[in-house]
């Protein structure tokens, strides 16, 4: 099946840094979705990215098909952007996600 | 126009018992899925519905799990006599009734605790 990398996998900020989260597939795929699971597990939909650049807010993601990744950007972090960000790709049927970075925003 | 719910947010069952996960989807909704996550782990996918048929079932255990999607009411995921490895939190999504790629929103999930 299709493999899935984040990195990095931990991240640590100071609050109103930015970041650059990064994630890898190894084959075509025809969705790409980034998601936000806060400290309390929730998972929220941040981005539905199959090629290009969104932006919503202090966030933004590119996903560069032909060469198989996406990139999630935080810009002026705040300690309610910490969590887990996943990335997941979907081929066909089959949807698989990362493992995950995990972010921590100290104030 | 409501989010995909999900029912009980916690669940909690003693070894051997039978855990049932209620998943409502979006309005318009017509696919579900549901994922595991266990704990310090990512999500894993587990199966693919839609309104009385399952589409891919190949996240799931051969044994003791089962889903359905009924034609009417909420999409259940059902795991018979439950061992303390099931403890996880289960997510259910869903998406609309689109033929090309599309968006999945998820539930708040249940977190299934095994005694």
């Amino acid at each position: 099946g299709i493999q899935v990398e984040q990195s990095p996998p931990d991240l640590i900020l100071q609050e109103g840094a930015n970041s650059t989260l990064r994630c890898n597939f190894s084959d075509s795929v025809n969705n790409l979705q980034w998601f936000h699971q806060n400290p309390w597990g929730q998972l929220i939909n941040l981005f539905y990215i199959p090629s290009g650049t969104k932006q919503n807010g202090r966030l933004s993601a590119t996903t560069v098909a032909t060469e198989r990744y996406s990139l999630l950007y935080i810009s002026s972090s705040q300690t309610t952007d910490s969590g887990v960000y996943f990335c997941a790709v979907e081929r066909g049927n089959d949807m698989r996600f990362g493992a995950g970075t995990r972010l921590t925003v100290k104030p | 126009n409501a989010g995909v719910m999900q029912n009980p947010r916690h669940l909690v069952r003693r070894r051997g018992q039978e855990a049932r996960l209620r998943c409502s989807p979006m309005k318009g909704h017509s696919h579900v899925y549901w994922y595991r996550q266990l704990p310090e782990e990512g999500l894993k996918f587990m199966v693919y519905l839609q309104k009385e048929n399952i589409i891919d079932e190949s996240g799931m255990p051969k044994e003791r799990f089962s889903a359905e999607f009924p034609k009417e009411g909420p999409s259940i995921l059902r795991i018979q006599q439950v061992v303390r490895g099931d403890s996880a939190a289960y997510f259910c999504a869903s998406s609309p009734p689109a033929t090309s790629a599309r968006a999945q929103y998820f539930g708040p999930g249940t977190r299934l605790t095994v005694l």
